[in-house]
């Protein structure tokens, strides 16, 4: 089973240039987040998306935009990398709310791991 | 801006002894989960409390949500070398789909 899967997952990229991480997910889950992680800092939420077609932001939502064209796939976009963005970032899927209480489950790939030089 | 404090950030024990880890904050969430994370993978749900003052154990771990719902402990009881790994609360923002994460604690156990 897949589950959910990230690609690239390892890049170098010089400062200024442009990347795209991708996340699909075969689980056919409604909501999809995007999470960096930090030594010290466990795990801070960029954007995420509650349905194909919306998005909203994280806590740190600054240089990074995001898309949601098909249910199975987030897509996580830096159109001018800095070093401060050098990061392990993480991708997760859940279901929707039961009785529109949050409880469920989120599924996590293995990470992108991001260097920016 | 919800957020989550853990302390301690890092603990290293014998096999054999007992902990508890602490995830506070001064707002309220409408559930908040325990995950366990290996190195180079991403973290795998222990557990999810939902109701104020709710108890949960897993096998030798507790987990206690506090009565207001802004608190959480997990407590382990005679840890073992394999419970060494970064365990994170987090909660679920009311009203949103965002969960908040908290900085994590760092579980080394030694034989």
């Amino acid at each position: 089973n897949a589950g959910v899967t990230q690609t690239p997952k390892f890049r170098v990229l010089k400062t200024g240039q442009s990347m795209t991480l991708l996340c699909a997910q075969d689980m056919n889950h409604e909501y999809m987040y995007w999470y960096r992680q930090d030594p010290g800092m466990g795990l801070r939420l960029i954007h995420y998306s509650v349905g194909e077609g919306t998005t909203a932001k994280g806590e740190v939502p600054d240089g990074y935009n995001v898309s949601r064209l098909k249910k199975q796939n987030f897509l996580l976009g830096l159109e001018s990398a800095a070093p401060s963005q050098t990061s392990v970032y993480f991708c997760a899927s859940r279901s929707s709310p039961v009785a529109g209480v949050n409880t469920g489950e989120l599924f996590f790939g293995e990470g992108s791991r991001l260097t920016v030089l | 801006t919800q957020l989550l404090e853990q302390s301690p950030q890092f603990l290293s024990i014998q096999e054999g002894e007992n902990l508890t880890v602490y995830c506070n904050s001064s707002s309220v969430f409408s559930s908040l989960q325990w995950y366990r994370q290996e190195p180079g993978e991403g973290p795998v749900l222990l557990v999810t409390v939902v109701t104020g003052g709710e108890v949960k154990k897993l096998k030798r771990l507790t987990f206690q949500f506090g009565d207001a719902r802004k608190d959480s402990s997990l407590h382990i009881t005679a840890a073992q070398p394999g419970d060494t790994g970064l365990y994170l609360c987090a909660g679920y923002v009311s009203n949103t789909g965002k969960l908040i994460f908290g900085q994590g604690t760092t579980l080394q156990v030694k034989p």
